[in-house]
């Protein structure tokens, strides 16, 4: 569905300590989902993956959670670092190749 | 590395303007995208193309059209610019079969509409 709201939610935290940002989805047949992340001045990048048949995967620092009970999705970032600060946001995608964006969480790594 | 390249980074027209966004990627992409981004709204796709002279309408078309003549390069034009329509756009490009990883987004292109 559409999002609402001329503002992105912010998440300030300290450097060092864990970043948790969340992304609620909506519908049900989406099977894969992935997060980016997009600097100030750039394009979106991705960060990592999940298929709906996973409930958790790792990377380098990041871990993405999936609860297809709930509908919700979480991006996990270990020992946020000043180069984190940018605008994280989901995607799911359906049917193989239709993708919906969320709006997106700003992060802000406080020294 | 997949580059997908839009000509301008920034741009300022005036309304009634006809506008073009250029988009050019590399790596032989069947499947190219123009969406808006605007706070708080997430990224919206307003047209997208499977293939050379292709073109399919996304959530939010009005307003827009687009040209694709060659496999690398796709157009968004607008073609009497509103002030609504300023926003940061973004093309994006994949392979046939996309995987997450497949779909390259470029830096953008913030348009101020005046």
């Amino acid at each position: 569905g559409e999002s609402v709201g001329l503002h992105l939610p912010t998440l300030s935290v300290q450097e060092g300590d864990n970043s948790i940002i969340n992304c609620a989805y909506s519908n049900s047949a989406s099977d894969y989902f992935i997060w980016y992340k997009q600097e100030s001045g750039k394009g979106p990048q991705f960060i990592i993956d999940i298929r709906s048949n996973m409930d958790k995967r790792q990377g380098q620092r990041v871990t993405v959670l999936l609860n297809k009970t709930v509908k919700h999705l979480s991006l996990q970032i270990a020992a946020t670092q000043p180069g984190d600060s940018a605008v994280y946001f989901c995607a799911e995608i359906f049917y193989g190749q239709n993708f919906v964006f969320g709006p997106g969480t700003r992060l802000s790594v406080l020294p | 590395d997949v580059k997908v390249t839009q000509s301008s980074r920034y741009l300022v027209k005036r309304t009634g303007e006809k506008v073009f966004l250029e988009c050019v990627q590399d790596m032989d992409h069947e499947n190219m995208f123009w969406y808006r981004q605007d706070p708080g709204l997430g990224l919206r796709l307003i047209y997208f193309s499977y293939d050379v002279k292709m073109k399919e309408k996304g959530d939010i078309p009005e307003g827009y059209s687009v040209s694709r003549e060659k496999k690398e390069r796709f157009s968004l034009i607008l073609e009497s610019a509103s002030t609504n329509q300023t926003s940061m756009y973004l093309c994006a490009s994949s392979a046939s079969g996309v995987s997450a990883e497949g779909y390259t987004f470029g830096s953008g292109t913030r348009l101020t509409v005046v």
